[in-house]
């Protein structure tokens, strides 16, 4: 039973370009979560999506940032015009639909590193 | 969600119990105790969570006061693999937010050869 997937794993962008996130939940799974964590620092929650609709996005700042999770294909994780302060690792986590013990379960993350 | 309380680092001779304390004294009767860890970079794994019993499995033991106010997760047979930051959660099961994982600064765990 393949785990969560996330690509890249490792991501250089330049200040002003675009970075693109991928995840991919276990199967069975139809629920996202999107952290950053910063530098030494802990994880911060992001976003919370099921198929094709946000549920929480109150973490996610308040520009450049989206999240979908399409019918079809994994969940993306969009910045535009990434600055120095967005190099971080992303964790995507998924879990399953049942509701009081959807244990959520973590991908291997990307690295984003922006120049 | 409750604020959790754990100790900076810990170390553990490998081959002995590893016992992770964690307070949590606001917890709320619905909310939940999740343990993860996090291995150098990596992705944070599962490793248990409870509610009021002691629970199992084979990673790990959680034991948690009657009075629900603190908890300890236990590693019966630590092994250099279990050095990691290990963080302690309180989640609520249901209701507004109780999908969020806040995690805290967790205790960075040394297991010596």
């Amino acid at each position: 039973n393949a785990g969560v997937m996330q690509n890249p794993r490792h991501l250089v962008r330049r200040r002003g370009q675009e970075a693109r996130l991928r995840c991919s939940p276990m199967k069975g799974h139809s629920h996202v979560y999107w952290y950053r964590q910063l530098p030494e620092e802990g994880l911060k929650f992001m976003v919370y999506l099921q198929k094709e609709n946000i549920i929480d996005e109150s973490g996610m700042p308040k520009e450049r940032f989206s999240a979908e999770f399409p019918k079809e294909g994994p969940s993306i994780l969009r910045i535009q015009q990434v600055v120095r302060g967005d190099s971080a690792a992303y964790f995507c986590a998924s879990s399953p639909p049942t509701g009081i013990k959807d244990t959520q379960y973590f991908g291997p993350g990307t690295r984003l590193t922006v120049l | 969600d409750a604020k959790t309380t754990q100790p900076t680092s810990m170390d553990c001779a490998e081959g002995r119990a590893a016992n992770l304390p964690c307070n949590h004294s606001t917890i709320s009767g619905n909310e939940y105790v999740y343990w993860y860890r996090q291995i150098h970079s990596q992705g944070p794994q599962y490793i248990i969570h409870g509610l009021k019993n002691n629970e199992t499995n084979e990673m790990a033991s959680l034991i948690i006061t009657e009075d629900r106010k603190s908890s300890t997760l236990i590693l019966p047979h630590a092994t250099l693999r279990d050095t990691a930051v290990y963080y302690c959660i309180v989640r609520a099961s249901s209701g507004a937010g109780s999908y969020q994982l806040t995690f805290g600064k967790g205790t960075k765990l040394s297991v010596i050869p």
